[in-house]
């Protein structure tokens, strides 16, 4: 299993963009990178899921560099209801086994 | 479409309690299912997960357990409760057979307190 390395906080302005960044050094061939949303005493939502290069959704983008050592999550125009912890998650297809990192607690301001 | 119930929303049990918590999904068949916990202020911490009628995989080993006597139901017991079995329980699902791995739907919850 890829072990997944975020920043533990990170603060930002109302509509400002917000890049969050995913470390995952030992990432396989099978793995896929997905992040989650999460608000408080709410379970994590799906945000966005990518293998390599870019994709981008109606939410966020997610950039991926061709040796897929890291990751990063990219929100455009941040609003205050953006504030919330984001993980990132690396998964092996044909695996179930889903464990989560730390996650990102992101605090937009006014 | 799918959805995901979990119950009780919230419970405030003494240490030494039983817990039981349910879970269901509705809308597929044959899902993985998973238990997380977590606690205040903390990341996600797997329990365990499941991906068949009777197949438990236990991450954590602990004073909880784990059932699936159905294959949309997943249930998470303890005999006696700790202290630190306080959080909030997170259950969800994901499918099987798609070469996209990580996608997972939860639940809204389960608040734990033990007293």
């Amino acid at each position: 299993l890829a072990k997944t390395t975020q920043p533990i906080s990170m603060d930002s302005y109302e509509g400002q963009e917000v890049n969050i960044t995913c470390s995952h050094n030992n990432i396989a061939t099978n793995d896929y990178i997905t992040w989650y949303q999460q608000f408080p005493s709410q379970g994590p939502r799906f945000i966005i899921q990518g293998y390599k290069t870019k994709v981008t959704n109606e939410v966020a983008s997610l950039f991926i560099p061709a040796d897929r050592k890291s990751s990063t999550l990219s929100l455009p125009r941040v609003s205050l209801s953006d504030t919330a912890v984001y993980y990132c998650l690396v998964a092996t297809s044909g695996t179930y086994k889903y464990i989560f990192g730390t996650g990102t607690r992101l605090k937009v301001l006014a | 479409s799918q959805t995901i119930h979990q119950w009780p929303a919230t419970l405030v049990q003494p240490v030494g309690s039983p817990l039981s918590l349910e879970c269901t999904v509705e809308g597929t068949s044959n899902p993985n299912l998973y238990w997380y916990r977590q606690a205040a202020g903390r990341g996600l911490q797997l329990l365990f997960y499941s991906v068949g009628i009777g197949q438990i995989s236990s991450e954590v080993p602990q004073n909880l357990s784990a059932s699936r006597p159905q294959d949309r139901q997943f249930i998470l017991s303890s005999k006696k409760l700790l202290l630190s079995d306080s959080g909030f329980y997170l259950c969800a699902w994901s499918q099987k057979g798609q070469v996209w791995a990580g996608e997972l739907f939860f639940g809204e919850g389960s608040r734990l307190t033990v007293l």
